[in-house]
């Protein structure tokens, strides 16, 4: 069964530093790779998708993605960090060619942004 | 127009009471899920239906009771509740493929007390 793994369970930036999440998978065939993002009480909203088109995604919010099979990641960045990113953000996995379309999710990273 | 949408928002019940939880989604999509976020922040899914047809059911308590009476509704029932089924219960719907990822609903807080 796929999984992923989030290095750093909590990230702390300044306002308009370099946000870097990491996330690793395990697989030997590229699976499909998401990144989420949870605000206080709220759900989860997608950030960005790899599906395997280009390597760089490009999300919401500024957010990017580069999905690398030699190093079975897929890290996300934000190049300058605002107060609003604060949240929880999971990088979740999907088998390809699974007959159950499950995701499952890394165990998230809390980001805190300070002023 | 809210594209998955949960009831309740909050529940709080007493240790041995039967609760539900209703999910709707109106985006089309074929497939609907329920996860369970703990204190943790950990996700972890419990159920899921393609066309009212149950898909997968992880290793849940079978207190836990899915219904989809069509694929546009997926509800949670839990008979005889305990402290440990605190959480946070979020639904979820996708296009059959998943290549699109999930959409979420906004979750129902369950306190057992």
């Amino acid at each position: 069964a796929q999984s992923v793994t989030q290095l750093g369970s909590h990230v702390s930036v300044s306002e308009g530093a370099l946000v870097l999440l990491r996330c690793n998978y395990s697989s030997s065939v590229p699976p499909y790779l998401f990144w989420y993002v949870q605000y206080p009480n709220q759900g989860l909203q997608l950030l960005l998708k790899y599906t395997s088109a280009a390597t760089l995604v490009k999300g919401i919010n500024g957010f990017e993605a580069e999905f690398k099979k030699s190093e079975t990641s897929f890290h996300l960045t934000k190049p300058s960090a605002h107060m609003s990113d604060a949240a929880e953000y999971f990088c979740a996995v999907s088998d390809r060619g699974s007959n159950d379309y499950k995701l499952s999710f890394g165990a998230g990273t809390t980001v805190t942004v300070r002023a | 127009d809210t594209a998955v949408s949960q009831t309740p928002k909050y529940l709080v019940t007493q240790m041995g009471n039967d609760k539900s939880i209703k999910c709707e989604q109106n985006l089309g999509h074929d497939t609907m899920y329920w996860y369970k976020q703990d204190s943790k922040k950990f996700l972890k899914i419990m159920f899921s239906y393609n066309n009212k047809e149950l898909i997968i059911n992880e290793t849940v308590p079978n207190r836990f009771s899915p219904k989809s009476p069509d694929k546009a509704h997926l509800n949670l029932h839990i008979n005889s509740l305990e402290l440990g089924d605190s959480a946070v219960y979020f639904c979820a719907s996708s296009q059959r493929t998943g290549v699109y990822g999930y959409t979420f609903g906004s979750g129902t807080r369950l306190t057992v007390v």
